[in-house]
């Protein structure tokens, strides 16, 4: 399968501590997204990251990208309540506008 | 901005019954997609489509079918509803090629009775 693979499964810390999450896949890829969803909602577009970036920001998200290891994280800074949330890593192979979602990393922020 | 809509957020249907869940898009995508979400499964691809009457299968389009005659609308057909097509569905929809990102709906919760 090329589905990406997220780790851990779940995770939860205080407010005001820094989330990270990790991702890897199998095949090459042209880039990967991270999503989120809410409890029993659609998922929300993060943040994408090119085959040919390392780093990428977006307010305090900060993702990273390992194509030699077919890696990718996403940390959050100084967590909040309001973060809680299943975390998703989609990568896009083909170019083809489908993309392979993991199986999510749900996030517990308690206050 | 984007708006997806689902036709439904909850449905409850019994074993057996013809089943339309419809999604529209308001944004002139060309891509739309058809998933379902399962505890420990994560986000399976049933159908996409990348224009008008176009359609490819995903990973699990057994039991499922498609239907796209307008660019904005995108329906999901369970032609036998069984018990095990109870689930969450997701619809998305992207603007043309190159993987960009995709927008979701509220998604729909079947129950199949």
């Amino acid at each position: 399968s090329q589905q990406g693979e997220e780790d851990p499964q779940a995770l939860s810390i205080q407010e005001g501590e820094n989330a990270t999450m990790n991702c890897s896949y199998k095949t090459s890829i042209n880039n990967l997204q991270w999503y989120r969803q809410n409890s029993g909602r659609g998922l929300v577009h993060l943040i994408l990251i090119r085959s040919n970036e390392r780093e990428k920001h977006s307010g305090r998200l900060r993702v990273t990208l390992d194509t030699s290891k077919k890696s990718s994280s996403l940390l959050i800074t100084a967590s909040r309540a309001a973060d809680t949330a299943s975390y998703f890593c989609a990568t896009d192979v083909h170019s083809l506008g489908r993309l392979y979602f993991g199986r999510g990393t749900q996030l517990t922020v308690w206050p | 901005d984007v708006k997806v809509t689902q036709s439904s957020r909850y449905l409850v249907k019994r074993t057996g019954e013809k089943v339309f869940l419809e999604c529209v898009q308001d944004m002139d995508h060309e891509n739309m997609f058809w998933y379902r979400q399962d505890p420990g499964l994560g986000l399976r691809l049933i159908y996409f489509s990348y224009d008008v009457k176009m359609k490819e299968k995903g990973d699990i389009p057994e039991g499922y079918s498609v239907s796209r005659e307008k660019k904005e609308r995108f329906s999901l057909i369970l032609e036998s509803a069984s018990t095990n097509q109870t689930s969450m569905y997701l619809c998305a929809s992207s603007l043309g090629t190159g993987g960009i990102e995709q927008y979701f709906g509220p998604g729909t919760r079947l129950t199949v009775t």
